[in-house]
């Protein structure tokens, strides 16, 4: 089946923009996670979704990051007025359900940039 | 906390040449570990985990990687590197107090030279 999606696949915005950056998900996986991979760093783990259980957003690194999970499904990371340090590769995973060890399917990710 | 940290940031071998990229963890228990894959403009694709069944784990790609619990180490090897093995490759720990996040190390380029 397919893989996860993510949307767009760059994105070059200029600083103080808001941006919206999309995740579609494995079909009928239950879990869905967002982080951070910025250049010479390995992935920061930004928030968690489980079901319809309040999301774990004690990765999310300010108040200008939010995101959201309709319907179970498609999730939506937003950054309000981006700053520089806002650059990097966002990208976003999936796994059958929370329980360890089940891996994670991780989407191709999407390249932000801000001017 | 669980952590993981991973020996060199870019490593370079022969094709044919036995590829070893170090992985080290930090947890009061044993956990679950994962070797991850990124090549260029890619996500991240899973050659391997541990999960307590086998302390030698083979994965895809004709790599494997043993769990050494008197090391805390969870080291990736392929006999006989080949040039599309060239990526980053990430190490990944599980928590095991029933959390769900990965903890990921910072990443190991991996070169092949001809």
């Amino acid at each position: 089946g397919a893989g996860v999606s993510q949307s767009p696949s760059n994105k070059v915005t200029e600083k103080g923009k808001d941006v919206e950056l999309r995740c579609d998900p494995i079909s009928g996986h239950t879990a869905l996670y967002w982080y951070r991979q910025s250049l010479g760093q390995g992935l920061e783990f930004l928030i968690y979704f489980q079901g319809n259980s309040a999301p774990d957003k004690s990765g999310l690194p300010s108040d200008r990051f939010s995101a959201e999970r309709t319907g179970g499904s498609v999730s939506t990371l937003t950054i309000q007025r981006t700053q520089q340090e806002d650059s990097a590769v966002y990208l976003c995973a999936s796994s059958l359900d929370w329980r360890q060890g089940n891996e994670q399917y991780f989407g191709p990710g999407t390249r932000l940039t801000v001017t | 906390a669980q952590s993981v940290t991973q020996l060199g940031s870019h490593v370079s071998v022969s094709e044919g040449a036995l590829v070893l990229l170090r992985c080290n963890y930090s947890s009061s228990v044993p956990p679950y570990l994962f070797w991850y894959v990124q090549y260029p403009n890619q996500g991240l694709q899973l050659l391997l985990k541990y999960t307590s069944a086998a302390t030698l784990v083979k994965g895809i790609n004709g790599f494997e990687a043993e769990f050494k619990k008197s090391e805390t180490s969870f080291h990736l090897t392929k006999p006989s590197a080949h040039m599309s093995d060239a990526a980053e490759y990430f190490c990944a720990v599980s928590d095991v107090e029933g959390t769900y996040k990965y903890i990921f190390g910072t990443g190991t380029r991996l070169k092949v030279l001809a």
